[in-house]
């Protein structure tokens, strides 16, 4: 079966912009997470929707935004975007019970210039 | 807090030996745990899991052991080859949530 995908694989943006990556999550699963990668912090969880909506979310400015839609896929949002927010965006398709099944795409990687 | 960290930021091993990384948890009421496997430009591969309700789990070439007693997590990797080389990931999940908290990272190099 197809594995998670997400689009676009790069983005080149200027500060103050706004931008928005999508995930497709693996067929049947209901559960899409988002994280953000950057050398000096790691990975970070963002948030994770499960049936359209919100479930959990971590600590980051409300700048970051999601969404999820009926078919599972999820997008998420960065506003007036900062130099900072440069990272690899990775979202992890799950079945949406807790503890099972994380498959992770193969990320965005958006640059704020 | 939401900390788990690795003991090790590289670990070179000749190839054909075996790998063991280690990760420290800090989070008591985790039941859930995960190592994945990261090479460059891509993103986090599962590799095992393991519960809270277990202390060794195998698959193939790699094993994971989980001490609940001192909170460490290992992963160690059987005749190590020069695929294994990436960045290893521990990950917790943080009981009832579906979110994962990660360490840094470690970095292993196999040379050939």
């Amino acid at each position: 079966k197809a594995g998670v995908t997400q689009t676009p694989r790069y983005l080149i943006k200027t500060r103050g912009q706004q931008v928005t990556l999508s995930c497709s999550p693996i067929s049947g699963h209901r559960s899409v997470s988002w994280y953000q990668q950057t050398p000096g912090q790691g990975l970070q969880f963002l948030f994770e929707y499960f049936s359209e909506t919100q479930r959990n979310k971590g600590n980051f400015p409300g700048r970051f935004s999601g969404r999820q839609f009926s078919n599972s896929r999820s997008e998420m949002n960065v506003s007036t975007l900062e130099l900072g927010d440069s990272a690899l965006y990775l979202c992890a398709s799950s079945p949406g019970q807790v503890g099972y099944g994380y498959t992770f795409g193969s990320g965005t990687r958006l640059t704020v210039v | 807090g939401e900390s788990v960290g690795l003991h090790l930021p590289t670990l070179s091993v000749q190839e054909g030996d075996n790998s063991i990384i280690n990760c420290a948890y800090s989070n008591s009421a985790s039941d859930y745990f995960i190592w994945y496997k990261q090479e460059s430009g891509k993103g986090p591969q599962f590799i095992i899991d393991i519960r809270s309700n277990m202390d060794k789990r195998q698959g193939q070439r790699v094993t994971v052991l989980l001490n609940k007693t001192v909170k460490h997590l290992s992963l160690q990797i059987a005749a190590t080859q020069p695929g294994d080389s990436a960045v290893y990931f521990c990950a917790e999940n943080m009981g009832g949530n579906n979110r994962l908290a990660f360490g840094k990272g470690n970095q292993v190099v196999v040379i050939p």
